[in-house]
């Protein structure tokens, strides 16, 4: 079962429009981290924002959590062509050794950015 | 290189058949966990490991499945009897903490057909 839900499911932009895709979920965490996929590859780790944040920035990424409503937004601004891939959210709620890298995935957002 | 390497990059398997998929993590990098994700889904976690230690196995599906990482670096996992509903990619992902929130880095996959 996945924890967390994006919306929207795909996005079509154009290059250098802002995308924005939301992320649900639905039990408490201590941390939730963005990754994005490029077709046929491995997930890449963009950003992490603990449970005591409610906004983080890194280059164009702009990420906010709100833990009242158990969601976030990812936001790039700028969008780029090679930023097509899908994103993730990923939910961490393990706060022992044993269960921290436990990370509940929801099923990505897949951005298209055409030139 | 420096990222995680896992080998084969796919696998073609008839029902029934034994597989063996290995991950190369980061050199130095203490905690490892495998995931499997199904065509248009999330990664779901399988299992963990810190160092040696198996720490974690609540996500493997059943007990066909086995993950092992003897010497603390290389691990692998292997399907026995594989089914078809078995046919997924199967992630790797290495860490260099075994701390909250730590980022993981993530293989390309090894892509199993179970056929």
């Amino acid at each position: 079962s996945q924890q967390g839900e994006e919306d929207p499911q795909a996005l079509s932009i154009q290059e250098g429009e802002n995308a924005t895709m939301n992320c649900s979920y639905k039990t408490s965490i201590n941390n939730l981290q963005w990754y994005r996929q490029n077709s046929g590859r491995g997930l890449v780790h963009l950003i992490l924002i603990r449970s005591n944040e409610r906004e983080k920035h890194s280059g164009r990424l702009r990420v906010t959590l709100d833990t009242s409503k158990k969601s976030s937004s990812l936001l790039i601004t700028a969008s780029r062509a090679a930023d097509t891939a899908s994103y993730f959210c990923a939910t961490g709620a393990g706060m022992t050794t044993d269960s921290w890298g436990k990370l509940q995935f929801g099923a990505g957002t897949q951005v298209v950015v055409t030139p | 290189g420096a990222g995680v390497s896992q080998s084969p990059r796919y696998k073609v398997a008839k029902r029934g058949q034994d597989v063996a998929l290995r991950c190369d993590p980061i050199s130095g990098h203490v905690s490892l966990f495998w995931y499997q994700q199904a065509l248009g889904q999330g990664p779901e976690f399988l299992t963990y490991f810190q160092n040696e230690a198996q720490l974690d196995k609540s996500g493997l599906p059943s007990d066909r499945f086995f993950a092992e990482r003897p010497e603390g670096s290389v691990s692998t996992l292997k399907i026995q009897r594989t089914q078809q509903e078995d046919s997924a990619v199967y992630l790797c992902a290495s860490s260099r903490g075994s701390g909250l929130g730590s980022p993981l880095h993530f293989g390309n996959g090894t892509r199993l057909t179970v056929t």
